[in-house]
């Protein structure tokens, strides 16, 4: 399968718990998106990079996200001292060119207790 | 501000029996409107890409179409592995993300 690869699938953290995900787009996609979506709603935007450099970001992205993608290849979101309101899908899509569609992961679940 | 609208927010269809979804936007500065089309659990799944006024897509039972202000997805004859929630996503011109409505989640009944 040469999709967009998420991981975890799952994760379950305590309040104030750090947590990180990595994204592994198509290889030969250069243009990654990381999108959050919560049930009954669409995806929200969060964050969208070119090769290695991060070139929006949205104003959901508070100080306690960032988004990395060191090489250009895959990439990492992580999310610092969580909240409730953290819980969500994340979702990580990437396209080769800007008018080509968005190809999505299965996303990685958070629930933040 | 920019917005996607989709409409309705539910259906329910028995199978066969045709309809339509709606997706409209503020007019400004579209450069291109997707559809997706996503199961529970999963990731969107790409469907269609219109850029201009006029312009229509088909794949299998599934048409779209766009006109200034929306597009519709039209869903000939559907059947019960049709039932998903469709995402409408506009691009804009001024930026690089799609930006999605909250979809339409269908239901098609034996």
């Amino acid at each position: 399968d040469t999709g967009v690869s998420q991981d975890p699938r799952h994760k379950i953290t305590k309040r104030g718990q750090n947590v990180t995900f990595r994204c592994d787009p198509i290889s030969e996609h250069n243009r990654l998106y990381w999108y959050r979506q919560t049930l009954g709603q669409g995806p929200e935007f969060l964050t969208y990079f070119q090769n290695e450099a991060q070139l929006e970001k949205s104003r959901l992205l508070s100080d306690r996200f960032s988004a990395e993608r060191p090489k250009g290849s895959f990439s990492t979101l992580e999310i610092q001292r969580t909240e409730q309101g953290d819980s969500a899908m994340y979702l990580c899509a990437s396209s080769d060119i800007r008018d080509s569609p968005l190809h999505f992961g299965n996303g990685t679940r958070l629930t933040v207790t | 501000e920019d917005q996607v609208t989709q409409s309705p927010e539910a259906l329910r269809l028995q199978e066969g029996e045709s309809s339509s979804l709606n997706c409209s936007y503020t007019v400004s500065g579209l450069r291109g409107l997707f559809w997706y089309r996503q199961d529970p659990g999963k990731g969107p799944e790409f469907l269609f890409t219109l850029y201009s006024a006029g312009e229509e897509k088909e794949k299998e039972r599934l048409k779209a179409t766009l006109t200034k202000k929306e597009s519709f997805l039209h869903i000939t004859a559907p059947k019960p592995e049709d039932s998903a929630t469709y995402l409408c996503a506009v691009q804009w011109n001024s930026g690089y993300a799609l930006n999605f409505g909250k979809g339409t989640s269908l239901l098609v009944t034996p």
